[in-house]
This record gives C-alpha cells, structure tokens and sequence, in this order.
C-alpha cells in the first residue's frame, strides 16, 4: 500500500530534550516536506527536501533540523525543544515527474507535547 | 506571498441538506493549482478536490464541487446530500505552479472551517 509513514503518533517530552520524528514514504516520491497545524493557524510548512540531500526552509523553520540522506526518509529534528513547538506535525510527499498537479500525500501526524 | 483566509471558522449543516464552504486567497501569479482537503478526527488529510487556476470549468468530484471565480479570487466547497461522515475540519490551500523558487510544491492553507453534520 502506498503511504507515508510517521512515527511517533504521540510524543510526550520536556524542554530540551533533543527528538525525533521519523517520516518514510514508499512511493519513490522526490518531493517531501514537512508542516505544523496549529489551531486557527491552518498548516504551515516547516522544511522541504526536492531529493535527496536538497533540502530548503519553509516559513517557519526556527527551532527545527532536517535530513534527506535516503530518497524514502525525511526525519523531523528537534535539537532543543520548546513549549511553542507544542504542535500537530505532518510530512507529506509528492512527485515530481509525471502530472504537474500530482497532490500531497500526508502521513497520520504527530502529535508534540513539550512540557 | 501567497495568502488564503477561510472566514468560517464553523459551519453546520442538517444530513441531506447542501453545505458552502468559503475560501478566497491573494495571489499575484495568472497559473496555480487550488485544492481542498479534509482532515476527519483521525486527523488524516485527505484530498477532496482539485482546480487547475487555467481551466475555467469547475471541478466536481460526485457530491462535491467547486465554484471558482478567478478575478474574485474565491474558490468556495460545496457538498451536497451531506452525510454524517462528511463532518471534518476542511482546509483550502493554494499552490504555485511555477517550478522554480522557494515555494516550489508548498501548499499555503487557510486556517480551516469545522463542519458539523447533524442526523
């Protein structure tokens, strides 16, 4: 089945306290990113990646380390946590060949909760 | 930049009945791409519908539909025959279509409308 996978679904943590969110993809997909949903605030993106080892800052990247070393994973860092950074955190995947309009595919979220 | 407002933060609608959802965005750019997404208490975003800014028909994908206005730059949902599993947050963003730059593939979203569907 195709699908982006991240993990983990919940995170309990405290300020700090360096985390990792994990995001794998399995549809060969060149384009990974990842967003923040904050209520009343929509999605916005933190980092993006056009392949591997070409990653760029989104709009709200302060605070936030990414990778891309293999095309699949596009692991999240957090070095040092904040509570501000408490949030529902999505990646998402798209191709870059074929339709110009392919559409993101999501992963379940991440649920942060920084103490 | 681009900039999408949803000014509904709520909305509710009885089952059977049809639902408008607004969304309206600022853009300098003639060519980009519009899509809605549902987000269920699951909390998976799942794509209800897409336009192409070039194509003046509307899309519709079976009880739902869009109605687009260009040089209004409003591009509202419409479910019809609404159903208990259609009550979700629904998020409207915008996409570039040109390739290049820093918001290659971004998507800009609105910040979301709550819909309720009462039996």
């Amino acid at each position: 089945e195709a699908q982006v996978t991240q993990n983990p679904r919940y995170l309990i943590t405290v300020t700090g306290k360096k985390l990792t969110v994990t995001c794998s993809q399995n549809m060969n997909h060149e384009y990974m990113s990842w967003y923040r949903q904050d209520p009343g605030l929509g999605l916005r993106q933190i980092y993006y990646s056009m392949n591997v080892e070409v990653t760029d800052k989104g709009d709200v990247p302060e605070g936030y380390k990414v990778s891309r070393k293999e095309k699949r994973n596009f692991p999240l860092i957090l070095e040092s946590p904040s509570p501000n950074q408490t949030s529902l955190y999505f990646c998402a995947s798209r191709t870059t060949s074929g339709a110009y309009n392919s559409p993101l595919h999501f992963g379940n979220g991440t649920r942060l909760t920084v103490t | 930049a681009q900039t999408v407002t949803q000014s509904q933060p709520e909305m509710s609608v009885q089952e059977a009945e049809t639902v408008t959802l607004s969304c309206t965005y600022d853009t300098s750019e003639s060519d980009y791409y519009l899509f809605w997404y549902k987000q269920p208490p699951s909390r998976q975003m799942i794509l209800v519908i897409r336009q192409e800014a070039y194509k003046q028909q509307n899309a519709t994908e079976n009880r739902f539909s869009v109605n687009f206005q260009k040089a209004a730059k409003s591009f509202s949902l419409k479910i019809s025959d609404s159903q208990l599993g259609d009550a979700a947050m629904y998020f409207c963003a915008y996409r570039t279509l040109n390739a290049g730059g820093t918001s290659y593939g971004k998507l800009t979203f609105g910040q979301g409308t709550i819909l309720t569907v009462h039996p």
